[in-house]
């Protein structure tokens, strides 16, 4: 079945690069996304990447993404407190636009340490 | 340029009773979806709405239902409710073809009681 699967925690020391990791079932046609979660409020879009893109860089992000292993990494560098969230790895696994929705992951907890 | 709006933040209902939950998406988005988020089963998507038709329905039960309107505002309304549905509902707008990714709402938190 369709499936996402993250790593529930994170525990990184602030300064460090955090990578977050995602696998994913069904890679045909895949839109991708990384979705950040903080307490009490809504998910706010990090970045998106197509599965006709390997990787792709905005600012401290980098996504980088295998589609022989149907595997997603989200890369922070220079990790903040501010950093501190859930982040959720979603992708839409094949569905067309027709029929668009998102398969969401568990979240990542990420954890930052002084 | 105004967030996606949700209304109410918080509401607490008694089973078997009824809610109806509104969301206001960016103006110039036509596209507005629903999720329920809980800690047992995480996000789900619940339907999405573009000029004013169910364009998309995920696997929820009957009691779920939702509306948009011709100025793109959307309701959701649960019938009969049941402890199951207390959860966070989330409602995300976007462009009309949504692969740039949604906009998300801060939720409407609902405990049934």
């Amino acid at each position: 079945g369709e499936d996402v699967e993250q790593s529930l925690f994170l525990s990184v020391r602030e300064g460090d690069s955090s990578v977050i990791n995602c696998t994913y079932t069904d890679s045909s046609s895949t839109y991708l996304y990384w979705y950040k979660q903080e307490p009490g409020a809504g998910l706010q879009l990090l970045t998106y990447i197509f599965s006709n893109m390997d990787m792709k860089q905005d600012q401290r992000l980098t996504v980088l993404l295998n589609k022989k292993d149907k595997h997603l990494s989200l890369r922070i560098a220079d990790t903040q407190t501010g950093d501190s969230a859930i982040y959720f790895c979603a992708g839409t696994l094949g569905r067309s636009l027709e029929n668009y929705q998102l398969i969401w992951g568990a979240g990542t907890k990420l954890i930052i340490k002084p | 340029k105004a967030g996606v709006t949700q209304t109410p933040r918080y509401l607490i209902k008694t089973r078997g009773q009824q809610v109806t939950l509104s969301c206001s998406p960016i103006s110039g988005h036509r596209s507005v979806s629903w999720y329920q988020q809980t800690p047992g089963q995480g996000l789900q998507f619940l339907f999405e709405y573009f000029s004013e038709t169910q364009r998309n329905k995920g696997n929820f039960p009957g009691r779920f239902s939702g509306r948009q309107f011709s100025n793109s505002r959307s309701e959701m309304n649960v019938s009969t409710l049941e402890l199951g549905d207390s959860a966070l509902y989330l409602c995300a707008s976007s462009l009309e073809d949504r692969v740039y990714g949604y906009t998300f709402g801060s939720g409407t938190r609902l405990t049934v009681v």
